[in-house]
């Protein structure tokens, strides 16, 4: 059983252009986290999905940033226009339910984002 | 609203010393109580974890003891291994699902 799954592993972008970071859930998993981990400083949670739904983006700026996570395939966070402060390392943890009470997220690897 | 406030750090130990590493938390109710681990390069893997007052939670040789009283889940191990050197996350759930964590307290072992 795979565990979470995302790619690219290290992505570097110019100042104005777009960044896909893909992540595939472990598998039955239908909640997916996305957080970002700025240099020297801790998880920012930014948006939690279900399949095709939003179901908390309070993390996430409301420019620039968008995130989906599809009926079939991997769920998607995209910055467009990326500046240097968006570098950081973007993790993105899954789990099978919401309760997180008994439950645990399973975090992938990361994509670290470099704007130069 | 919840929030989760860890020592700062990095903490530095000789191998085999004793390990305290300081969280505490703000939270309506009483819920479970999480310490990740995140090793260099790696994402963040679930050390132990604690779902009621008094629950201790214990994972190599870690240990953590939900306290009511002073809202605190102290992370602890009696002798530290280079092995152990890695950036240490407290975190509890979010009544909206998420886990909120803490700023994360970077150890290094030294041999």
């Amino acid at each position: 059983n795979a565990g979470v799954m995302q790619n690219p592993r290290h992505l570097v972008r110019r100042r104005g252009q777009e960044a896909r970071l893909r992540c595939s859930p472990m598998k039955g998993h239908s909640h997916v986290y996305w957080y970002r981990q700025l240099p020297e400083e801790g998880l920012k949670f930014m948006v939690y999905l279900q399949k095709e739904n939003i179901i908390d983006e309070s993390g996430m700026p409301k420019e620039r940033f968008s995130a989906e996570f599809p009926k079939e395939g991997p769920s998607i966070l995209r910055i467009q226009q990326v500046v240097r402060g968006d570098s950081a390392a973007y993790f993105c943890a899954s789990s099978s339910d919401s309760a997180l009470a008994n439950e645990k997220l399973f975090f992938g690897s990361g994509t670290q984002l470099s704007v130069l | 609203g919840d929030s989760v406030t860890q020592m700062e750090g990095p903490v530095t130990l000789s191998e085999e010393a004793f390990l305290t590493i300081n969280c505490t938390y703000t939270a309506t109710g009483y819920p479970s109580l999480f310490w990740y681990v995140q090793y260099p390069g790696e994402g963040l893997q679930l050390l132990l974890k604690a779902t009621k007052a008094d629950d201790k939670g214990s994972n190599k040789g870690f240990e953590a003891t939900y306290r009511k009283e002073t809202t605190s889940f102290h992370l602890e191990k009696g002798s530290v291994q280079v092995s152990d050197s890695a950036v240490y996350f407290c975190a509890l759930p979010s009544n909206t699902g998420k886990l909120i964590f803490g700023q994360g307290t970077t150890l290094q072992v030294k041999p």
